[in-house]
């Protein structure tokens, strides 16, 4: 499967919990997005990555989360101290890289927190 | 304004009929705009991308560029009740030139057998 892989796809989580969602890209892409669903909204941004590095991070929530793409391994999206307003599909999408490239999205991890 | 608008729908028409999709957006500075599907529960599968102004056409589906009128669209011909779902329209956030994308609300798209 050359796509992108996402897991979990599906992460339950009780309030105060730590949720880990993981990205791996598609082979022969180097730029990592994740985006957020919120239940009957639409996509939103969140962080760009590159390997070892954070692009953009404008579209974070200041506080409980943050992202990594290290030099080996998935990427990681890490919410700390859930709470249920977290509850929503997060996308990872993956680009050849450019301004221009095109993003092709994994199959998402729903969250539910408890 | 919201950066990118859509006509949240639903958009009903009959199978074998021409849907059309309208998408705005508000950064003159935009260079590339997509077309996503997503089908409910699933995740948004890439239809379309485009970059200049004019029509470009990928078997049923063409879309359409103005820059001027910051305005692109989306023609499905012969539709089928297979291509029922919500598109999304996508842009560049021209201005940052990063490639994160702002999209539209989406709109439903129901086609009739």
């Amino acid at each position: 499967n050359a796509g992108v892989m996402q897991n979990p796809r599906h992460l339950v989580r009780r309030r105060g919990q730590e949720a880990r969602l993981r990205c791996s890209p598609m082979k022969g892409h180097s730029h990592v997005y994740w985006y957020r669903q919120l239940p009957e909204e639409g996509l939103k941004f969140m962080v760009y990555l590159q390997k070892e590095n954070i692009i953009d991070e404008s579209g974070m929530p200041k506080e409980r989360f943050s992202a990594e793409f290290p030099k080996e391994g998935p990427s990681i999206l890490r919410i700390q101290q859930v709470v249920r307003g977290d509850s929503a599909a997060y996308f990872c999408a993956s680009s050849p890289g450019g301004a221009k490239g095109t993003q092709y999205f994994g199959p998402g991890t729903r969250l539910t927190v408890l | 304004q919201k950066e990118v608008e859509q006509n949240s729908g639903p958009l009903s028409v009959p199978e074998g009929a021409i849907a059309s999709l309208n998408c705005t957006y508000s950064d003159r500075g935009s260079q590339s705009f997509f077309w996503y599907r997503q089908y409910s529960g699933k995740s948004p599968e890439l239809i379309m991308f485009i970059y200049s102004n004019g029509d470009k056409e990928d078997g049923r589906f063409t879309a359409q560029l103005n820059k001027a009128s910051q305005y692109v669209s989306l023609l499905i011909r012969d539709s089928q009740p297979s291509d029922s779902a919500t598109y999304l329209c996508a842009v560049n956030h021209g201005s940052s030139n990063t490639g994160k994308l702002i999209f539209g609300q989406g709109t439903t798209l129901q086609v009739k057998p």
